[in-house]
């Protein structure tokens, strides 16, 4: 059963740069999206973008100037990266599996524990 | 970017009752539609994709049904562990988008 594990840096300072990581367990990484979603406190959840093992990425537009998902399939993991963040960038960060297949679409399965991270001078 | 509208924003029921949420897309996406459920301080868990499948080990009781804009989630007889908040989720069309979420409280 795959599993994903995710860390990084909690609190960020305003224009600093968010590192988180996410590992897959027992699975391949072929086959799959990998994906990043993001939900600030109390609201609701936004895909952030997502690559897949070639390293083919897809971004939100309205993050794109600012984000990089990358992927190390030696290591299986994959990692985002998000500049100069400011407060509202304050969320938790979920990893996820995204299933494609033709005809049923696409969705998230498993997720990620979550991390939070604040943006707080 | 495709919008979506879940209504209700929250209801209350009692254990044992049959609740429908409905999510309402801005334009049509066929049967691109996925629900999840959240408790709190939890990752999202899949319940339903391509709007009636049910993902596997999800209870029965939950169904989905729809197609082009108006989609349903029904819980048939809800259960203690079914209180949390459920999403939908669009994935006809990048970026994928989420409705903002049915917080399902006890009565």
């Amino acid at each position: 059963q795959v599993q994903l594990q995710q860390w990084g840096a909690g609190l960020l300072r305003p224009s600093e740069t968010l590192s988180l990581t996410c590992g897959v367990y027992d699975e391949s990484f072929s086959g799959y999206l990998w994906t990043w979603i993001r939900q600030p406190p109390g609201k609701g959840l936004e895909w952030i973008g997502e690559i897949n093992h070639f390293g083919y990425t897809n971004y939100n537009p309205s993050l794109k100037s600012r984000v990089t998902i990358s992927v190390d399939t030696s290591k299986n993991y994959f990692s985002l990266r998000l500049n100069s963040v400011t407060a509202a960038d304050t969320a938790v960060y979920y990893c996820a599996r995204q299933q494609v297949l033709r005809l049923l679409g696409r969705w998230f399965d498993p997720w990620g524990q979550g991390t939070l991270v604040t943006v707080s001078s | 970017d495709i919008q979506m509208t879940q209504s209700p924003s929250s209801l209350s029921a009692s254990v044992g009752d049959r609740v429908t949420i409905t999510c309402r897309t801005s334009q049509s996406i066929s049967s691109y539609l996925n629900w999840y459920q959240q408790k709190p301080g939890k990752a999202p868990k899949l319940l339903i994709y391509a709007a009636s499948s049910l993902q596997s080990g999800v209870p029965s009781r939950f169904s989905g049904s729809g197609s082009g804009t108006d989609f349903t989630l029904t819980i048939s007889r809800l259960q203690p562990e079914d209180f949390a908040t459920y999403y939908c989720q669009q994935s006809y069309s990048a970026p994928q988008t989420f409705g903002q979420g049915t917080k399902v409280e006890i009565k």
